[in-house]
């Protein structure tokens, strides 16, 4: 059965730390694989991952794929109140022609003033 | 301009009763789909539908009907609602059916009583 596991399931940091959120899976004919940040409402888009060791980045956000390790990591630097929100890994297995995204349980990240 | 909009964003309602949440995309996707996200968080795929037709039907139950009336709008209707079916639900959007990222709507809470 497809499935992704995040770990920690819950973090708590003070303002300006460096957090590591990971990201495992298992899954048929990986494709892809996405991070969300969800903070009230809906998950926003984050990163999209297919490659083995290219990291994306955007501001103090930035993500790397290990195929060969079927894991991700997502790194925070310089931690803000503003990143405390629920950081969900989905992947991409692919069924024939289609796919649907598989969720991880997420990472509940609290950031302390 | 909101790109996903789901409506209602709140729905209270007593057991027995039929619901439909709507939702309407403006990205031009092709593929939109239904998520529930559980009193835990974990999303979970519902339905997947590209350009009107049903792709992916996930384990559930029978109650629950989708329907497309055009690539825009996908609606969920739901029968004889039962205290288990009270979460929030999210509608999501991708341009195509495999790897796309897909974009989510801001989500209808519904409580069942």
């Amino acid at each position: 059965e497809d499935k992704v596991v995040q770990s920690p399931l819950s973090l708590v940091v003070h303002e300006g730390d460096t957090v590591t959120l990971n990201c495992s899976y298992e899954v048929t004919n990986f494709r892809s694989l996405l991070w969300y940040k969800q903070e009230k409402k809906a998950p926003t888009f984050l990163f999209m991952l297919t490659s083995s060791g290219i990291e994306k980045k955007s501001g103090r956000l930035s993500s790397i794929l290990d195929k060969k390790e079927l894991s991700s990591i997502l790194n925070i630097t310089a931690t803000q109140t503003g990143d405390s929100a629920i950081y969900l890994c989905a992947v991409y297995p692919m069924r024939g022609s289609q796919g649907n995204l598989i969720f991880g349980k997420g990472t509940k990240l609290s950031v302390k003033p | 301009d909101t790109a996903v909009s789901q409506t209602p964003k709140y729905l209270v309602t007593q057991m027995g009763n039929d619901k439909s949440i709507k939702c309407e995309q403006n990205l031009g996707h092709d593929t939109m789909y239904w998520y529930k996200q559980d009193s835990k968080k974990f999303l979970k795929i519902m339905f997947s539908y590209n350009n009107k037709e049903l792709i992916i039907n996930e384990t559930v139950p029978n109650r629950f009907s989708p329907k497309s009336p055009d690539k825009a709008h996908l609606n969920l209707h739901i029968n004889s609602l039962e205290l288990g079916d009270s979460a929030v639900y999210f509608c999501a959007s991708s341009q195509s059916s495999s790897t796309d990222t897909q974009y989510f709507g801001p989500g209808t809470r519904l409580t069942v009583l």
